[in-house]
């Protein structure tokens, strides 16, 4: 099945600092999706983004589906960013999402 | 955006007995929905595709008559853990696809903590 590789494992920030998590997938996708768990456990959907470069606020994704990779980066981060970070993707239409294991991102005040 | 709901949030249940998770699609219909299980620290485990209207998929590796996924309209599926263990306790998630816009984003519910003692 697809593999889906996110680095670092972990990131340690002091607040006000700016950091990029990557995303690697092994095979083409449909569809790509980074989320944000909550310390209660809710994902939060941040972007849809199975090719090209958005962004929303502090946050901006950039996906180059030719080399199967995408980036999330965070400026100016605060406390209250911290959480998990994942990346999901879906092979096809009408299928489930498989995600990689997440960059744990704590942000010291 | 669209949302999933899931009840309970959270359950305590005695090893041995049933218990049953909803989700809710609650201003969208969704003929598929999907169930995650995530265990502390680790990333989201696909468990099963459930069909509405027909039976559900199962991973590799997740019993069907210990997980029991019935999903009985456009807007609800429900999740029943037969006969619990503790090994079962985790954390559920469900999630439904929704066109947003031109697009079917994933939108996942809250979450149900399950712990068997």
């Amino acid at each position: 099945g697809i593999q889906v590789e996110q680095s670092p494992p972990d990131l340690i920030l002091q607040e006000g600092a700016n950091s990029t998590l990557r995303c690697n997938f092994s095979d083409s996708v449909n569809n790509l999706q980074w989320f944000h768990q909550n310390p209660w456990g809710q994902l939060i959907n941040l972007f849809y983004i199975p090719s090209g470069t958005k962004q929303n606020g502090r946050l901006s994704a950039t996906t180059v589906a030719t080399e199967r990779y995408s980036l999330l980066y965070i400026s100016s981060s605060q406390t209250t960013d911290s959480g998990v970070y994942f990346c999901a993707v879906e092979l096809g239409g009408g299928n489930d999402m498989r995600f990689g294991a997440g960059t744990r991102l704590t942000v010291k005040p | 955006g669209a949302v999933v709901s899931q009840h309970p949030s959270w359950v305590i249940c005695k090893s041995g007995t049933s218990v049953k998770i909803e989700c809710r699609s609650l201003d969208f219909q969704a003929t598929t929905m999907f169930w995650y299980r995530q265990f502390p620290k680790q990333s989201l485990m696909l468990m099963a595709t459930s069909n509405e209207g027909s039976k559900a998929t199962y991973e590799q590796g997740v019993e069907k008559d210990k997980f029991l996924i019935n999903h009985a309209s456009l807007t609800l599926s429900t999740l029943t853990v037969t006969s619990a263990h503790p090994e079962d306790s985790s954390f559920y998630i469900c999630s439904a696809r929704a066109l947003t816009g031109a697009n079917y984003e994933q939108y996942f519910g809250p979450g149900t903590r399950l712990t068997v003692t």
